[in-house]
């Protein structure tokens, strides 16, 4: 398996665009995380879902972040507008349930708001 | 609520010399007890794990963490560190108390430096 694939790597943008983050878990894996992580307060998830489901979003810092999942092979994560404050790696990582949380990470992507 | 905490922000070490970086944890119910390591520009990449049985767990590139209930820690450890060691460690909890989901808590990071 290729493991978790995410794109793109790296991403500059202005502030107030829309940027989308692209996520492909492992195959048959039923667990997606969303992590953002910056030098300031390190790893923080944002949101995970389970079959496809959104389970717990409460990390997702404000109304212009949000995480879809519409089916098993495929998940974003949206900022709109985006602000300087958002630049950080986000991280998409996925699970089997039955492992108990060994959670397999992609390369992440690298977001910079000018 | 499940924390954990890694009181050194870099460890140095030299090579052949063993290594430990420290992690203790919080949690309401008993805890499932993780370390990842992240290279430069990579995603985490998971070494080991603790759920329940023998306190000392053996893991990836030939480390291991031993789970100590009273102290509440889990230090991950090697016998000879390699230069190729050097890397940023994560600690990370989950509490088996209900409601805590299946979030995991990530320490902030213990960065690791083997020197030859």
């Amino acid at each position: 398996d290729a493991g978790v694939i995410q794109s793109p790597r790296h991403e500059v943008t202005e502030m107030g665009q829309e940027v989308t983050l692209r996520c492909k878990p492992i195959s048959g894996h039923d667990y997606l995380f969303w992590y953002r992580q910056t030098m300031m307060r390190g790893l923080e998830l944002l949101i995970y879902f389970n079959n496809n489901v959104p389970i717990d979003d409460s990390g997702m810092p404000e109304d212009r972040f949000s995480a879809k999942m519409p089916n098993a092979s495929f998940s974003t994560l949206k900022i709109q507008p985006s602000e300087p404050r958002d630049s950080a790696v986000y991280f998409c990582a996925s699970s089997l349930g039955q492992d108990l949380y060994e959670q397999y990470f992609g390369p992440g992507t690298r977001l910079t708001v000018t | 609520a499940q924390s954990v905490a890694q009181p050194e922000d870099q460890v140095n070490v030299a090579e052949g010399n063993p290594l430990t970086v420290k992690c203790t944890y919080s949690v309401s119910g008993n805890p499932y007890l993780f370390w990842y390591v992240q290279y430069p520009n990579r995603g985490l990449q998971f070494l080991l794990k603790y759920i329940t049985g023998d306190n000392l767990v053996k893991g990836s590139y030939g480390f291991e963490a031993e789970f100590n209930k009273s102290q509440t820690s889990f230090h991950l450890k090697k016998p000879s560190a390699l230069v190729s060691d050097s890397a940023l460690y994560f600690c990370a909890v989950r509490d088996t108390i209900t409601g805590g989901g299946n979030k995991l808590t990530f320490g902030t990071g213990t960065q690791l430096k083997v020197e030859l």
